[in-house]
Protein backbone atom coordinates (compact mmCIF):
# COMPACT_ATOMS: atom_id res chain seq x y z
CA UNK A 1 0.00 0.00 0.00
CA UNK A 2 0.91 3.62 0.35
CA UNK A 3 2.10 4.61 -3.42
CA UNK A 4 2.44 7.66 -5.18
CA UNK A 5 2.98 8.51 -9.19
CA UNK A 6 4.01 11.04 -10.55
CA UNK A 7 3.44 12.29 -14.16
CA UNK A 8 5.44 12.63 -16.57
CA UNK A 9 8.83 10.98 -15.59
CA UNK A 10 10.54 13.00 -17.59
CA UNK A 11 9.30 16.34 -19.59
CA UNK A 12 11.69 18.04 -22.17
CA UNK A 13 10.78 21.84 -22.86
CA UNK A 14 12.08 25.16 -24.32
CA UNK A 15 12.55 27.85 -22.45
CA UNK A 16 9.76 30.38 -21.74
CA UNK A 17 6.90 27.65 -21.66
CA UNK A 18 4.92 25.83 -19.09
CA UNK A 19 4.83 22.74 -17.74
CA UNK A 20 2.73 20.88 -15.51
CA UNK A 21 3.70 17.77 -13.04
CA UNK A 22 1.01 15.53 -11.76
CA UNK A 23 1.33 13.84 -8.12
CA UNK A 24 -1.18 11.12 -7.45
CA UNK A 25 -2.07 9.27 -4.10
CA UNK A 26 -3.18 6.02 -5.30
CA UNK A 27 -4.12 3.93 -2.67
CA UNK A 28 -4.85 6.11 -0.14
CA UNK A 29 -6.03 9.89 0.71
CA UNK A 30 -3.10 12.20 1.18
CA UNK A 31 -4.58 14.92 3.07
CA UNK A 32 -0.71 17.02 2.41
CA UNK A 33 1.39 16.70 -0.13
CA UNK A 34 5.02 18.09 -0.32
CA UNK A 35 6.71 19.42 -3.46
CA UNK A 36 10.67 19.07 -3.89
CA UNK A 37 13.43 20.04 -5.65
CA UNK A 38 16.70 18.13 -5.84
CA UNK A 39 19.97 19.36 -7.96
CA UNK A 40 22.69 16.80 -8.92
CA UNK A 41 24.49 15.49 -5.92
CA UNK A 42 22.61 17.97 -3.14
CA UNK A 43 19.84 16.66 -1.25
CA UNK A 44 16.05 17.43 -1.49
CA UNK A 45 15.12 20.77 -1.37
CA UNK A 46 11.13 21.49 0.53
CA UNK A 47 9.68 23.94 -2.39
CA UNK A 48 6.28 24.11 -1.07
CA UNK A 49 3.65 21.91 1.09
CA UNK A 50 0.11 21.63 -0.51
CA UNK A 51 -3.14 20.65 2.14
CA UNK A 52 -6.14 19.45 -0.13
CA UNK A 53 -8.43 22.58 -0.72
CA UNK A 54 -6.23 25.30 0.15
CA UNK A 55 -3.16 27.12 -1.40
CA UNK A 56 -0.18 25.61 -0.83
CA UNK A 57 2.62 26.72 1.67
CA UNK A 58 6.21 27.97 -0.28
CA UNK A 59 9.19 27.77 1.44
CA UNK A 60 11.61 30.73 1.45
CA UNK A 61 12.90 31.61 -1.90
CA UNK A 62 10.50 29.65 -3.90
CA UNK A 63 8.40 32.03 -6.67
CA UNK A 64 4.89 31.04 -6.23
CA UNK A 65 3.74 32.67 -9.02
CA UNK A 66 6.44 30.66 -10.95
CA UNK A 67 5.99 27.02 -9.30
CA UNK A 68 2.07 27.22 -9.20
CA UNK A 69 0.31 24.17 -6.80
CA UNK A 70 -2.86 22.98 -6.58
CA UNK A 71 -4.19 20.30 -4.24
CA UNK A 72 -7.58 19.77 -5.71
CA UNK A 73 -8.52 16.37 -4.46
CA UNK A 74 -7.15 13.94 -1.57
CA UNK A 75 -5.35 11.80 -4.55
CA UNK A 76 -4.20 14.75 -6.66
CA UNK A 77 -1.79 17.72 -6.40
CA UNK A 78 0.23 19.42 -9.71
CA UNK A 79 2.81 21.44 -9.75
CA UNK A 80 2.97 23.67 -12.91
CA UNK A 81 6.47 25.28 -14.03
CA UNK A 82 5.74 28.43 -15.63
CA UNK A 83 8.26 30.09 -18.52
CA UNK A 84 10.67 27.83 -17.42
CA UNK A 85 13.91 28.91 -17.96
CA UNK A 86 17.40 26.53 -17.86
CA UNK A 87 17.97 27.02 -13.94
CA UNK A 88 14.87 25.20 -13.46
CA UNK A 89 16.11 22.29 -15.10
CA UNK A 90 16.11 19.80 -12.02
CA UNK A 91 14.74 16.43 -10.27
CA UNK A 92 10.99 17.50 -8.65
CA UNK A 93 10.12 15.26 -6.64
CA UNK A 94 6.15 14.92 -4.54
CA UNK A 95 5.45 12.96 -2.00
CA UNK A 96 2.51 12.65 0.34
CA UNK A 97 1.39 11.77 3.94
CA UNK A 98 -2.14 10.86 4.95
CA UNK A 99 -1.12 7.81 7.43
CA UNK A 100 -1.35 9.19 11.06
CA UNK A 101 0.53 6.58 12.74
CA UNK A 102 4.30 7.86 11.89
CA UNK A 103 3.39 10.76 9.85
CA UNK A 104 6.46 8.96 6.83
CA UNK A 105 5.97 10.46 3.80
CA UNK A 106 5.90 7.92 0.32
CA UNK A 107 8.00 9.70 -2.37
CA UNK A 108 6.66 9.74 -6.13
CA UNK A 109 9.38 8.60 -8.41
CA UNK A 110 10.27 11.83 -9.38
CA UNK A 111 10.01 13.61 -12.90
CA UNK A 112 13.41 14.92 -14.67
CA UNK A 113 12.55 18.46 -16.41
CA UNK A 114 15.35 19.58 -18.74
CA UNK A 115 14.80 22.91 -20.16
CA UNK A 116 16.61 23.65 -23.86
CA UNK B 1 18.46 27.37 13.37
CA UNK B 2 18.25 23.85 12.36
CA UNK B 3 20.76 21.77 11.19
CA UNK B 4 21.58 17.87 9.99
CA UNK B 5 25.04 16.92 9.66
CA UNK B 6 26.12 13.42 8.29
CA UNK B 7 29.11 12.22 6.17
CA UNK B 8 29.42 13.44 2.78
CA UNK B 9 31.05 9.85 2.14
CA UNK B 10 31.68 6.38 3.25
CA UNK B 11 33.34 3.22 1.49
CA UNK B 12 32.90 -0.22 2.86
CA UNK B 13 33.52 -3.86 1.27
CA UNK B 14 30.67 -6.04 0.46
CA UNK B 15 29.64 -8.30 3.02
CA UNK B 16 30.92 -6.12 5.88
CA UNK B 17 29.10 -3.95 8.44
CA UNK B 18 28.83 0.10 8.14
CA UNK B 19 27.00 2.86 10.42
CA UNK B 20 26.65 5.85 9.21
CA UNK B 21 25.90 8.60 11.67
CA UNK B 22 23.63 11.82 11.74
CA UNK B 23 23.49 14.58 14.47
CA UNK B 24 20.46 17.14 14.40
CA UNK B 25 19.61 20.44 16.16
CA UNK B 26 16.25 21.29 15.76
CA UNK B 27 12.80 23.00 16.58
CA UNK B 28 11.49 20.38 18.50
CA UNK B 29 11.40 16.78 17.49
CA UNK B 30 8.72 14.72 15.80
CA UNK B 31 10.98 11.79 14.59
CA UNK B 32 13.43 10.75 12.42
CA UNK B 33 13.58 8.86 9.36
CA UNK B 34 15.96 7.36 7.58
CA UNK B 35 16.25 7.19 3.30
CA UNK B 36 17.75 5.36 1.04
CA UNK B 37 18.48 7.27 -2.59
CA UNK B 38 19.68 5.33 -5.78
CA UNK B 39 21.09 7.81 -8.51
CA UNK B 40 18.30 9.25 -10.48
CA UNK B 41 15.50 7.59 -8.10
CA UNK B 42 13.01 9.12 -5.15
CA UNK B 43 13.73 8.35 -1.57
CA UNK B 44 12.68 4.71 -0.11
CA UNK B 45 12.04 4.92 3.49
CA UNK B 46 14.01 2.69 5.51
CA UNK B 47 13.05 3.28 9.20
CA UNK B 48 11.37 5.28 11.57
CA UNK B 49 12.51 6.00 15.50
CA UNK B 50 10.65 8.37 17.82
CA UNK B 51 12.15 6.93 20.82
CA UNK B 52 15.44 5.99 22.16
CA UNK B 53 16.88 2.96 21.22
CA UNK B 54 17.21 0.20 18.47
CA UNK B 55 15.04 -0.62 15.72
CA UNK B 56 16.28 -3.35 13.63
CA UNK B 57 14.89 -4.68 10.39
CA UNK B 58 16.24 -7.05 8.65
CA UNK B 59 20.03 -5.73 7.45
CA UNK B 60 19.48 -2.18 8.96
CA UNK B 61 19.74 -1.12 12.26
CA UNK B 62 18.90 2.36 13.36
CA UNK B 63 19.54 3.56 17.06
CA UNK B 64 18.31 7.16 18.27
CA UNK B 65 19.32 9.00 21.26
CA UNK B 66 17.60 12.31 21.50
CA UNK B 67 19.53 13.44 24.52
CA UNK B 68 22.47 13.41 22.41
CA UNK B 69 21.20 14.51 19.39
CA UNK B 70 22.17 11.84 17.42
CA UNK B 71 21.29 8.67 15.37
CA UNK B 72 22.72 5.95 13.28
CA UNK B 73 22.42 3.78 10.62
CA UNK B 74 23.82 0.19 10.77
CA UNK B 75 23.70 -1.64 7.69
CA UNK B 76 24.56 -5.44 7.81
CA UNK B 77 25.91 -7.97 4.90
CA UNK B 78 26.35 -5.30 2.45
CA UNK B 79 25.68 -6.24 -1.04
CA UNK B 80 26.14 -4.15 -4.06
CA UNK B 81 22.80 -3.08 -4.31
CA UNK B 82 23.08 -1.13 -0.84
CA UNK B 83 25.60 1.68 -3.02
CA UNK B 84 23.06 4.52 -2.74
CA UNK B 85 22.40 8.02 -0.62
CA UNK B 86 21.26 7.79 2.40
CA UNK B 87 19.55 10.56 3.83
CA UNK B 88 18.90 11.61 7.65
CA UNK B 89 15.90 13.77 7.99
CA UNK B 90 14.15 15.06 11.65
CA UNK B 91 10.82 15.72 12.08
CA UNK B 92 10.42 19.35 13.57
CA UNK B 93 7.73 20.85 16.11
CA UNK B 94 5.66 21.59 12.83
CA UNK B 95 6.00 18.57 11.46
CA UNK B 96 8.13 19.32 8.71
CA UNK B 97 10.85 17.48 7.71
CA UNK B 98 14.57 18.64 7.87
CA UNK B 99 16.89 16.73 5.60
CA UNK B 100 20.87 16.20 5.68
CA UNK B 101 22.71 16.13 2.56
CA UNK B 102 22.55 12.56 2.60
CA UNK B 103 25.69 10.17 2.49
CA UNK B 104 26.68 8.16 -0.54
CA UNK B 105 27.49 4.81 0.44
CA UNK B 106 30.23 3.18 -2.09
CA UNK B 107 30.54 -0.50 -1.82
CA UNK B 108 33.54 -1.91 -2.81
CA UNK B 109 34.03 -5.98 -3.88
Amino acid sequence: GAVVSQHPSWVICKSGTSVKIECRSLDFQATTMFWYRQFPKQSLMLMATSNEGSKATYEQGVEKDKFLINHASLTLSTLTVTSAHPEDSSFYICSAHGLAETYEQYFGPGTRLTVT
Amino acid sequence: GQNIDQPTEMTATEGAIVQINCTYQTSGFNGLFWYQQHAGEAPTFLSYNVLDGLEEKGRSSSFLSRSKGYSYLLLKELQMKDSASYLCAVMDSNYQLIWGAGTKLIIKP
